[in-house]
């Protein structure tokens, strides 16, 4: 079955760039998420990339696809000390489709 | 309008107890998802319904757990027997149709822990 990885911590200076990334092993995945979880908080959608889709943009989120690696990034411009949290990345394989989660990296700004 | 809500937020309960986890689910919603979250994990999915009926309970770890949707809005699910491993954050979600590239909105979850 599926499996998602990601690297479990990241640290950044405040207003740096982050950039958390993500493998996945089916490529038959046809939609990739990114969710963001803080202390006490449900999880939240930032945002999510079709797989025929190489990059998208939302204000200070980029998210990167590479299909042939089967790898996504996710890159938060002008990282702020409000970004703390953990960050998951989830692959689904369509209609109905459970989400498959990683396990999470927790990034950490420093001011 | 009213995200996913769950009841209750904690639940403490002991080895051998039965318990039930509650889901209300964004009204109008026909999917509705379930996961389980250990801690320093990422969420696992146990069962997902469409309507009233489990599309898939794939996730499920064993008869102990079961969960229903009858009237294909809240749901609950149930494990009996509970165990000390089955202590987790249990989430559900839902979305508007369970379509592709379709949004799962979470509830803020259930702790349970399991004496």
């Amino acid at each position: 079955g599926e499996d998602v990885e990601q690297s479990l911590f990241l640290s950044v200076r405040e207003g740096d760039s982050s950039v958390i990334n993500c493998t996945y092993t089916d490529s038959s995945s046809t939609y990739l998420y990114w969710y963001k979880q803080e202390p006490g908080a449900g999880l939240q959608l930032l945002t999510y990339i079709f797989s025929n889709m190489d990059m998208k943009q939302d204000q200070r989120l980029t998210v990167l696809l590479n299909k042939k690696d089967k790898h996504l990034s996710l890159r938060i411009a002008d990282t702020q000390t409000g970004d703390s949290a953990i960050y998951f990345c989830a692959a689904s394989g369509g209609p109905g489709a459970k989400l498959i989660f990683g396990q999470g990296t927790e990034l950490s700004v420093k001011p | 309008g009213a995200g996913v809500s769950q009841t209750p937020s904690n639940k403490v309960t002991e080895k051998g107890k039965y318990v039930e986890l509650r889901c209300d689910p964004i009204s109008g919603h026909t999917a509705l998802y379930w996961y389980r979250q250990s801690l320093g994990q990422g969420p696992e999915f146990l069962i997902y319904f469409q309507g009233t009926g489990a599309a898939d309970d794939s996730g499920l770890p064993n008869d102990r757990f079961f969960a229903v949707r009858p009237e294909g809005s809240v749901s609950t699910l149930k494990i009996q027997r509970t165990e000390r491993g089955d202590s987790a954050m249990y989430l559900c979600a839902s979305s508007p149709t369970g379509g592709g590239g379709d949004t799962q909105y979470f509830g803020p979850g259930t702790r349970l822990t399991v004496l």
